[in-house]
């Protein structure tokens, strides 16, 4: 499983536009790049799932370099209800091989400010 | 469509007491995961089942069993507890093994072992 790196905590302004990255360097062909997002006292929820170039939904964008050796987490316009632990996480699938180590890491906890 | 269901809420046991948490997911999904997460931590896979009938152990699966019920239904057992395993456990499903990295998460239980 690749190990991902995030900052450790970030602050935005509501209205702002949040990039969030992830670097992976080791990165293996068959990997995804998985965002979920965690609020206080909640289980993590889905947010966005990419390979490469950009992926969008309608909470996120996802953009990956042609390397794919890091990925950007992208929220339009938050609010302070984004508020939460982003986390990235990357690996392959079926599960079986790499699910022991399918960790969430410590995330990336944004702060939205009025 | 309640999604993915964990009793109970709260727990609170003495050292060396056994219980069960319980596990239910009604999205007709084929894989089930039990993490658990530690203050300030994010989250560690427990042990998980690809499918029905099969179950195998995640990153820290010391002190703990499961049992997959049919296809809706995951637990996990502490046979003996311990202060150690004081934490939040979420209970997750994704539709296969092969989309192991979309998970729907469950609230949570928090467990208190003194």
């Amino acid at each position: 499983l690749a190990k991902t790196t995030q900052p450790i905590s970030m602050d935005s302004y509501e209205g702002q536009e949040v990039n969030i990255t992830c670097s992976h360097n080791n990165i293996a062909t068959n990997d995804y790049i998985t965002w979920y997002q965690q609020f206080p006292s909640q289980g993590p929820r889905f947010i966005i799932q990419g390979y490469k170039t950009k992926v969008t939904n309608e909470v996120a964008s996802l953009f990956i370099p042609a390397d794919r050796k890091s990925s950007t987490l992208s929220l339009p316009r938050v609010s302070l209800s984004d508020t939460a632990v982003y986390y990235c996480l990357v690996g392959d699938t079926p599960l079986s091989g790499s699910a022991r180590q399918l960790t969430f890491g410590s995330g990336t906890q944004l702060t939205v400010l009025p | 469509n309640a999604g993915v269901t964990q009793t109970p809420k709260f727990q609170v046991l003495k050292t060396g007491q056994s219980m069960t948490l319980q596990c239910a997911q009604d999205m007709n999904h084929n894989s089930m995961y039990w993490y658990r997460q530690d203050p300030g931590m994010g989250l560690r896979l427990i042990y998980y089942s690809a499918s029905e009938g099969t179950t195998d152990k995640g990153e820290v699966p010391n002190g703990y069993n499961v049992s997959r019920l049919n296809k809706r239904e995951f637990s996990l057992r502490l046979e003996s507890a311990a202060p150690s395993q004081t934490s939040v456990y979420f209970c997750a499903s994704s539709e296969r093994a092969a989309r192991a990295y979309e998970q729907y998460f469950g609230p949570g239980t928090r467990l208190t072992v003194t």
